[in-house]
């Protein structure tokens, strides 16, 4: 089957530095993608690893290891208004195949 | 900035009736997707479109559904007699290549009654 595993829940404070992993297990793989969603907002898209590596956005990185089928996104200098949702998905053969989602809480 | 609009942005009906969500992805874009998010859920693959064709299907996107490219602009999905767990937010995508980054637009949320 194809399956992608984050932790459901991850608490950090203002300020601080968060990692959230993302392991996978699909046919077809083209790259990870990260995506943020608000409650009740759409997914919006952060990152995107192709190839293994480290890429850099702003506060937003992500790493992508595909030997390991293993990612992660980490984000620096915590905000209040990160407090969201964090999806790794799967760029699939014309689809991308979700994680259950990650809910950051972000304490002052 | 380009962007994904869909609408309605919130469609109720009632069971057994026929619904059509409207998308207008990036103009730019040739591959067009429909995603739907149970409330609490994780999102999930219908259906991607190109080129006037569907390229790939998920188990959900059975025969009550259908997609179509009416015009130049506008990509919709149909759902022909909806059933109470049909009601979902329903999210339209669209890329530039098939594996490609994906742009969402705002998503309608769908109450079958």
């Amino acid at each position: 089957g194809q399956s992608l595993e984050q932790p459901s829940e991850v608490t950090a404070v203002e300020g601080a530095i968060v990692q959230i992993n993302c392991t996978y297990q699909t046919s077809g793989f083209y790259g990870l993608s990260w995506y943020q969603q608000h409650d009740g907002g759409a997914p919006t898209f952060l990152s995107y690893n192709g190839l293994d590596g480290l890429e850099e956005t702003g506060r937003f990185s992500s790493f992508l290891s595909r030997s390991d089928s293993y990612g992660y996104l980490l984000l620096q200098e915590l905000q209040m208004k990160d407090s969201a949702s964090y999806f790794c998905a799967v760029n699939s053969n014309y689809q991308l195949i979700w994680g259950a989602g990650t809910k950051l809480i972000i304490k002052p | 900035e380009p962007e994904v609009t869909q609408t309605p942005s919130h469609q109720v009906t009632q069971m057994g009736q026929e619904v059509i969500l409207r998308c207008v992805p990036i103009s730019n874009h040739l591959y067009f997707y429909w995603y739907r998010q149970i409330l609490g859920q994780k999102v999930e693959f219908l259906v991607s479109f190109y080129n006037n064709e569907i390229s790939e299907k998920s188990e959900i996107f059975d025969d009550q559904f259908s997609v179509e490219r009416p015009d130049g602009s506008n990509f919709t999905l149909k759902i022909r007699s909806t059933k109470l767990e049909d009601s979902a937010m329903y999210f339209c995508a669209s890329s530039l290549q098939g594996t490609d980054t994906q742009y969402f637009g705002p998503g309608t949320r769908l109450t079958v009654l």
